[in-house]
């Protein structure tokens, strides 16, 4: 089974903090993705990457980067934590064909 | 950009009964669409893909149907059980990139 791990289940963070969310799959697969999910929002894309060191902004990558420097790991970075960036966090890789994603179980973010 | 609306926030039924949930969505023609299954604190796991050419796909007591015309997808959960208790999520790639856009969700709880 393919799995997605996410380095840290919960955390929580100070304002003007930087922040690192790590994510790592198992699979082999090309693509990978961070989102985040806020209460009557959805889902949202942050950033993703179809290869190494490749990346693309999703809807909101503002207050966001990302790094890939090996094809298992794909980490968010948020530079300055800001208050309106708690949320949960979710990683996800994809198998090409389907499209289908493969979810971690998501990074819990509290900044105070 | 494209807007996806799941019909309601959250539906009660009792076990034995249907559930049906629905995703509309508008601006493009998405070549499939995905339904994801996302229980508290974890990650969505994927259900169910159903491409623009298919109308209906079945996979055990689950049921998706798409109409391209209508733009909307119906999900419908059969014989329902407490365990199918969660959040169902609908997804498409607008653009066949493999980015998949969320609507916000529609919570099912089953009543033994």
């Amino acid at each position: 089974d393919v799995k997605v791990t996410q380095s840290s289940r919960y955390l929580v963070k100070r304002t003007g903090e930087k922040v690192f969310l790590e994510c790592v799959q198992d699979m082999d697969h090309e693509n990978m993705f961070w989102y985040r999910q806020d209460p009557g929002l959805g889902l949202r894309l942050i950033y993703f990457s179809y290869d190494v060191k490749m990346k693309e902004k999703g809807d909101i990558p503002e207050g966001y980067s990302v790094s890939r420097e090996k094809k298992e790991r794909f980490s968010l970075i948020l530079e300055s934590a800001s208050t309106n960036q708690t949320s949960m966090y979710l990683c996800a890789s994809d198998r090409m064909n389907t499209g289908e994603l493969f979810f971690g179980e998501g990074s819990r973010l509290t900044v105070l | 950009s494209q807007k996806i609306e799941q019909n309601s926030e959250a539906l009660n039924i009792q076990e034995g009964k249907t559930a049906t949930l629905t995703c509309n969505y508008t601006n493009y023609s998405p070549a499939y669409l995905q339904w994801y299954r996302q229980d508290p604190g974890r990650g969505p796991v994927f259900l169910l893909l159903i491409r623009e050419n298919e109308k209906e796909k079945r996979k055990e007591r689950l049921k998706v149907t798409f109409d391209t015309t209508l733009k909307q997808s119906l999900f419908h959960i059969t014989a329902s059980q407490p365990a199918d208790s969660a959040t169902y999520l609908c997804a498409l790639d607008e653009s066949n990139d493999y980015k998949l856009s969320f609507g916000a969700g529609t919570t099912v709880t089953v009543r033994a």
